[in-house]
């Protein structure tokens, strides 16, 4: 079946820690999303990538990273700078072109602690 | 810049019931897209409806319906007849006009269904 699937459902950071969230598509999209989510406020957007080896901040970047090597992989990292990343963090694809119309569809999402 | 009101927060119905979302968005763009996500307590959204700025007809899909209004700049979505597995966030969203393929949502609105 195709599909997004994000790993691990459940992550736990230690201060000072660097944690990676993966994210893997076989729906032959080209752009890609990462959006964090907090009770009450919707999703917001970390970082989007339309093609792979590129990729672009979205609203809220700072304290995360992230890398598009392959088509189908685009991993978050959630860096030790980010100092509030408790939050259920939802990746998304969808097909490129003239993109406003095209329907992201979604994984199963992360959701981060910290200890 | 582009904005998704949902201005109900929750939403408490008994089962059969109808239940009708509001959303209303701003925008400066003459063409952009609307959707509606729905989130199920496993956490991955599903993706319901994608609505164009030039089609305002209504829309009806088994027990949901759809009424989009430019004038109001309202979109908003009517579950006929709930049932206890309609229970989740539903999210509407707006295609985002300074960059391709983003979007900007809404805050969501959690609907409880009970039997």
């Amino acid at each position: 079946d195709g599909g997004i699937t994000q790993s691990p459902k459940y992550l736990f950071r230690k201060e000072g820690q660097n944690v990676t969230l993966s994210c893997e598509q076989n729906l032959n999209h080209d752009a890609m999303y990462w959006y964090r989510q907090d009770p009450g406020q919707g999703l917001r957007l970390i970082y989007y990538s339309q093609i792979v080896n590129d990729f672009q901040k979205g609203d809220i970047a700072e304290g995360y990273s992230v890398s598009r090597e392959k088509k189908e992989s685009f991993p978050l990292t959630v860096t030790s700078a980010q100092k509030n990343p408790t939050a259920f963090y939802l990746c998304a694809s969808s097909t490129s072109g003239t993109g406003t119309k095209n329907i992201q569809y979604f994984g199963a999402g992360t959701r981060l602690s910290v200890l | 810049a582009q904005k998704v009101t949902q201005a109900q927060t929750e939403i408490s119905v008994v089962e059969k019931e109808d239940v009708t979302l509001d959303c209303v968005y701003e925008t400066r763009d003459t063409t952009y897209y609307l959707f509606w996500y729905k989130q199920p307590p496993s956490g991955e959204l599903v993706f319901l409806i994608r609505r164009n700025s030039f089609d305002e007809q209504n829309e009806i899909s088994g027990r949901y319906s759809w009424n989009f209004q430019k004038s109001t700049s309202s979109f908003n979505f009517t579950i006929t007849a709930s049932q206890v597995v309609d229970s989740a966030v539903y999210f509407c969203a707006l295609t985002r006009t300074d960059s391709w393929g983003k979007l900007q949502f809404g805050a969501g609105t959690q609907v409880v269904v009970t039997p």
